[in-house]
């Protein structure tokens, strides 16, 4: 399986400021995923982040918001820009991993807890 | 567009009792199903998953899932629960399409989560 690991695990940041999130992985994975997950609510997709390419982006997330990197098969880092506290959330990121067979399975992070004042 | 719905967003059962976690899902293709559970302070770990065959599919730590095309469910079950399950778990449906070292997952569309607590 796939270790994963998430710093900062949690911040508390004034409005207006950006956090990087950063994820590590202790093997080299092709597909990296950052996911929300707002107080009591679900995880909602945020964008795709392959090697070597532009991330993609869901439906109500934008770059400028929401700048990905990914400089290699390990690492990425998810900037969240000018917050507001509707930006309160936990911040997961997720890998595919070869699994059984021939198929993949998709591994998460701790997470990071952000919280805006 | 593919979309989830757990049924019950708490569900308190004492030791030892059985429970079933509800999951009901939408979509125009051909799914892939998943249930995740979350520990309190802790990233997502998978439970089980169904890709294709049997549609009685059996997890981690005793649970299972049936998948039921006809009434597009995937309820999730344990026939005897510990005081350890105490966690949310999450309902989850994914596009599937082949890569070059075979088929990969897409995203995941999450349902909004079901808070179960096992009591003493």
């Amino acid at each position: 399986s796939a270790v994963i690991s998430q710093k900062p695990s949690r911040d508390i940041c004034q409005r207006g400021t950006s956090l990087t999130i950063q994820c590590q992985v202790d093997s080299q994975v092709t597909m990296m995923f950052w996911y929300r997950q707002q107080p009591g609510q679900s995880l909602t997709l945020i964008a795709t982040a392959n090697q070597g390419s532009e991330a993609t982006y869901e439906s109500g997330f934008v770059i400028d918001k929401f700048p990905i990197s990914r400089p290699n098969l390990t690492f990425s880092t998810l900037t969240v820009s000018n917050m507001s506290p509707e930006d309160s959330s936990i911040y997961l990121c997720s890998v595919e991993w070869r699994g059984t067979g021939t198929s993949y399975e998709q591994y998460f992070g701790p997470g990071t807890r952000l919280t805006v004042t | 567009a593919q979309s989830v719905t757990q049924l019950d967003s708490q569900v308190p059962v004492f030791e030892e009792a059985p429970v079933e976690l509800r999951c009901n899902y939408s979509s125009s293709v051909s799914v892939y199903l998943f249930w995740y559970v979350q520990y309190p302070n802790q990233g997502l770990q998978l439970l089980l998953k169904y890709l294709s065959g049997s549609t009685l599919v059996k997890g981690i730590n005793g649970f299972e899932a049936e998948f039921n095309k006809s009434q597009t469910s995937f309820h999730l079950r344990k026939p005897s629960v510990h005081i350890s399950d105490t966690a949310e778990y999450f309902c989850a449906v994914s596009d599937m399409f082949p890569n070059a070292g075979g088929t990969s997952y897409g995203k995941l569309t999450f349902g909004q989560g079901t808070i179960l607590t096992v009591h003493p």
